[in-house]
Parts: C-alpha cells; sequence; structure tokens
C-alpha cells in the first residue's frame, strides 16, 4: 500500500532564506508525483507536475526533484517571500492505478517579514 | 480559460440529512475525481468518474454516491449525513491515463459542516 509522508509538519523562516521540503512514498513505482499549495480553507494550486521518467522540474522560484529509487522528492523554494506562506502538500499516482492521487499531510509554511 | 468551479462553497446540514455537491471541471477535461479532506490531514480519494461511469472508489461508504453528465460535470451525493463527513470537500479534473498530460487541477472546495 502507497504511503505518503511529509517531514516537517510546519516550517517557519525569515523572509529571504531559501529552504527544501521533503516527501517520501514507500513504493516506487510511480506514475508521477505532483506538488500542490493549498491556502486556509482554499482550494489546491498545482505547483509541479514530475513524471516518473523525469528527474526535476521548474517553475520561478519553485524546483521540484524525484528520485524514484529512494522514494524521495524535494521541494526547493529560493528566496522565500511571506506571500509563500501555506500548506505544500505532495501527491503520487502509482504506476498500477493513475486513477488517484495518494496524498501527504503536507507541510504548512510560515514566512516572516 | 475556466478552470474547476464547485458549488456551493459552504453548506451547513444536520445530521441525517442528505446533501449534493457540484463540479464542473477545467475546459478540455473528462476525468473528474472527488475528494475528502479533513482540518489538518491530506486530502482523501472518494471517486473517479469518466465517460460516466464510476471508475474507482476508494474507502468510502455506499453513503457517498456520484454521478457524471455528459458535458462531464459531476455531483457528489452524500446520504444520511453524519458529524465526521464534515471537511472540505474537493474535486479534480484531468485527462485519462494514457493521455501526455494527466496533471490534476483541484477546485476551490467545498466546505461542508454537519451539525
Amino acid at each position: 500500500k502507497q504511503e505518503v509522508t511529509q517531514i516537517p509538519a510546519a516550517l517557519s523562516v525569515p523572509e529571504g532564506e531559501n529552504l527544501v521540503l521533503n516527501c517520501s512514498f514507500t513504493d516506487s513505482a510511480i506514475y508521477n508525483l505532483q506538488w500542490f499549495r493549498q491556502d486556509p480553507g482554499k482550494g489546491l494550486t498545482s505547483l509541479l507536475l514530475i513524471q516518473s521518467s523525469q528527474r526535476e522540474q521548474t517553475s520561478g522560484r519553485l524546483n521540484a526533484s524525484l528520485d524514484k529509487s529512494s522514494g524521495r522528492s524535494t521541494l526547493y523554494i529560493a528566496a522565500s517571500q511571506p506571500g509563500d506562506s501555506a500548506t505544500y502538500l505532495c501527491a503520487v499516482t502509482s504506476s498500477s492505478n493513475t486513477g488517484k492521487l495518494i496524498f501527504g499531510q503536507g507541510t504548512t509554511l510560515q514566512v516572516k517579514p | 480559460d475556466a478552470g474547476v468551479t464547485q458549488s456551493p462553497t459552504h453548506l451547513i446540514k444536520t445530521r441525517g440529512q442528505q446533501v449534493t455537491l457540484r463540479c464542473s471541471p477545467k475546459s478540455g477535461h473528462d476525468t473528474v475525481s472527488w475528494y475528502q479532506q479533513a482540518l489538518g490531514q491530506g486530502p482523501q480519494f472518494i471517486f473517479q468518474y469518466y465517460e460516466e461511469e464510476e471508475r474507482q472508489r476508494g474507502n468510502f461508504p455506499d453513503r457517498f454516491s456520484g454521478h457524471q453528465f455528459p458535458n462531464y460535470s459531476s455531483e457528489l451525493n452524500v446520504n444520511a449525513l453524519l458529524l465526521g463527513d464534515s471537511a472540505l470537500y474537493l474535486c479534480a479534473s484531468s485527462l485519462p491515463r494514457g493521455r501526455v498530460n494527466t496533471e490534476a487541477f483541484f477546485g476551490q472546495g467545498t466546505r461542508l459542516t454537519v451539525v
């Protein structure tokens, strides 16, 4: 059974810092991995999608990497800003079952001015 | 380009009642999935619809049912509401497996409170 874990559960950093959010999954047979952002009480905004054949994806100040063999993904945020404060969720779809996303519990990030 | 839209945004129901939530997928998407997100947790998969049929189901009781219409929009129905059904219900749309890009896009959610 695929399980997704995100550590830490919460993170507080001063503005301008570069930071890394971690996501691990137990079954390396994934179809893709997606990172989302969620503001309080709101829906999910897709940040980056990494196909199983890819090692990383970049969008602006965000860079996500994928290491299938070790069951890990990281989301790197450069030069953090207070507007980056939100909960970040990673989710995987399995190769054998691409119909559903399996989510971690998220990392809540606070960037202090 | 309209993204995924859900209605209503908030809803308060009494225990034992029934509720219907609605979702319109992103333009060009024909697959709709529903998720339940309890406070402080990651979303949990309820079921997925494609070609107007339920294709997959998560570990949710039969009180949770759905429907997909020919225009790809979808409904989630929950019968005999329990206090534990209080959650944010999220709809996601995507292209089905086998397409080039299966990225999932989510709506803003419906906050259901059962009292």
